[in-house]
């Protein structure tokens, strides 16, 4: 099946500053990438859509100036966990797909916010 | 949202036993996914189901939806310790945005 990575798979940061996550699928060109995010013992909760070339559209509740998404390429898309506290602390996994409806998951990226 | 209720919660297995894990739905599906999440890391890609009485087989897995479009099932055969994991369904409305379950986590008895 197509590959999605992420980067980096784990972070520790300190409040009130600014981690950057990226997205690549590696062997496909993705049209569409979503982001996840996944408290412990819970199931994956849908964040934001990134669309190319387009301004990301966000779930009801998040906030989008605290989570920047940027899908510069078809291959990459970027999420900016901006000025995180605590409580940001999660895990994140993106997805991504073209234009078929199958949907393919990066490995996620575990942010520890202190 | 497309609500999703898996059931059970959990289970365990002697290895070498077929196990069933359901999901149902409160609407109607445009597509059904499972996928396969070992505890602190992405989904492994199972199969997609977009047909009322579809049914797909890879390996040792096999996964269903009725003509309804509502419910699906996820059955493994002769289950072995690689199946264990944590076996979530996802639901699209037809905006390919994915709504999940709260996953059915799956422990294999040696």
């Amino acid at each position: 099946g197509a590959v999605v990575s992420q980067h980096p798979s784990r972070v520790i940061c300190k409040s009130g500053t600014s981690v950057k996550i990226e997205c690549r699928s590696l062997d496909f060109q993705a049209t569409t990438m979503f982001w996840y995010r996944q408290f412990p013992k819970q199931s994956l909760m849908l964040m934001a859509t990134s669309n190319e070339g387009s301004k990301a559209t966000y779930e009801q509740g998040v906030e989008k100036d605290k989570f920047l998404i940027n899908h510069a390429s078809l291959t990459l898309s970027t999420l900016t966990v901006t000025s995180a506290h605590p409580e940001d602390s999660s895990f994140y996994i993106c997805s991504a797909r073209d234009a078929t409806p199958e949907q393919f998951f990066g490995p996620g990226t575990r942010l520890t916010v202190l | 949202s497309q609500e999703l209720e898996q059931s059970p919660q959990s289970l365990i297995v002697q290895e070498g036993k077929n196990l069933t894990i359901n999901c149902t739905s409160s609407k109607t599906l445009y597509g059904l996914y499972w996928y396969k999440q070992k505890y602190g890391e992405g989904l492994i890609f199972l199969m997609m189901l977009q047909k009322g009485g579809e049914e797909k087989s890879h390996e040792k897995i096999t996964a269903k939806l009725d003509e309804k479009k509502q419910q699906s099932s996820l059955h493994i055969t002769a289950s072995q310790p690689s199946h264990a994991g944590i076996y979530l369904c996802g639901a699209d409305s037809n905006d390919y945005k994915l709504s999940f379950g709260a996953g059915t986590t799956v422990t294999v008895r040696a």
